[in-house]
C-alpha cells in the first residue's frame, strides 16, 4: 500500500550511459515532482507535472527529460550520465484540489555514476 | 530571492529534554510552511504544515511548530526528545504563487540517551 514508490532504489552506472527512474503514486494526486538531493543533503526541485502537463522546469540540463504517461506516473530519463549526476532523486506528489496540499515523497533512488 | 535558512547544521539534546530546530524564511506574500524529517537512507516524511490560522501547529510524533510572521520564523519544537527522534530535519516554504517547495539545508538532530 505504498503511497509514492520509485524504482529502482539503487542505480550504479557508467558515465555516458542513459538510464531511467520510474515513479508511481496511488494517492489519486494530480501533481507530481522530481527533486534532487546532492551529497550535502541539499534538496532542489527539478520538475513538476500537473495532469500530465509540465508546470515547473528549473534550470536542469536538457539531458534530463521527464515523462508523464498518466497522472499516476512520472518517469525521469537521463541521457549521457555525468559524474555530477550522482545524487538521490526523490519523486513526490500532491493534489491541488481544495487548495495547496502537502507533498508526499517517495523513498528515493540513489544514483551513482562511475 | 526566496529562501529558507536553517542556521544550525546540528542540534544535540539529551533524551527527555525539550528540543528546538530553527527555521527562518524569506518569501514574498503569505507562505505555506512545512517540516519534513529524513531518517538514514529513507525518503522525506511529512511532519506538519502551516497554511493559515493558529500560529501553533501540531504534527506527527509529538512535534509542533510556531509560525512567527514578524520574525519570519517557523521553529520546530518538541517538549521531550526521544533517541528515536534523531534524524535530519528539513524546513520548507511554498511561495503562494507556485507549487514548488524551497528547502532549507537541513538540521541534523542528535538525541543522546
Amino acid at each position: 500500500d505504498t503511497a509514492v514508490s520509485q524504482t529502482p532504489k539503487y542505480l550504479v552506472t557508467q558515465m555516458g550511459n542513459d538510464k531511467s527512474i520510474k515513479c508511481e503514486q496511488n494517492l489519486g494526486h494530480d501533481t507530481m515532482y522530481w527533486y534532487k538531493q546532492d551529497s550535502k543533503k541539499f534538496l532542489k526541485i527539478m520538475f513538476s507535472y500537473n495532469n500530465k502537463e509540465l508546470i515547473i522546469n528549473e534550470t536542469v540540463p536538457n539531458r534530463f527529460s521527464p515523462k508523464s504517461p498518466d497522472k499516476a506516473h512520472l518517469n525521469l530519463h537521463i541521457n549521457s550520465l555525468e559524474l555530477g549526476d550522482s545524487a538521490v532523486y526523490f519523486c513526490a506528489s500532491s493534489t491541488t484540489r481544495g487548495g495547496r496540499e502537502t507533498q508526499y515523497f517517495g523513498p528515493g533512488t540513489r544514483l551513482l555514476v562511475l | 530571492a526566496q529562501s529558507v535558512a536553517q542556521p544550525e547544521d546540528q542540534v544535540n539534546v539529551a533524551e527527555g529534554n525539550p528540543l528546538t530546530v530553527k527555521c527562518t524564511y524569506s518569501v514574498s506574500g503569505n507562505p505555506y510552511l512545512f517540516w519534513y524529517v529524513q531518517y538514514p537512507n529513507r525518503g522525506l516524511q511529512f511532519l506538519l504544515k502551516y497554511i493559515t490560522g493558529d500560529n501553533l501547529v501540531k504534527g506527527s510524533y509529538g512535534f509542533e511548530a510556531e509560525f512567527n510572521k514578524s520574525q519570519t520564523s517557523f521553529h520546530l519544537k518538541k517538549p521531550s526528545a526521544l533517541v528515536s527522534d534523531s534524524a535530519l530535519y528539513f524546513c520548507a516554504v511554498r511561495p503562494f504563487n507556485t507549487d514548488k517547495l524551497i528547502f532549507g539545508t537541513g538540521t541534523r538532530l542528535q538525541v543522546f540517551p
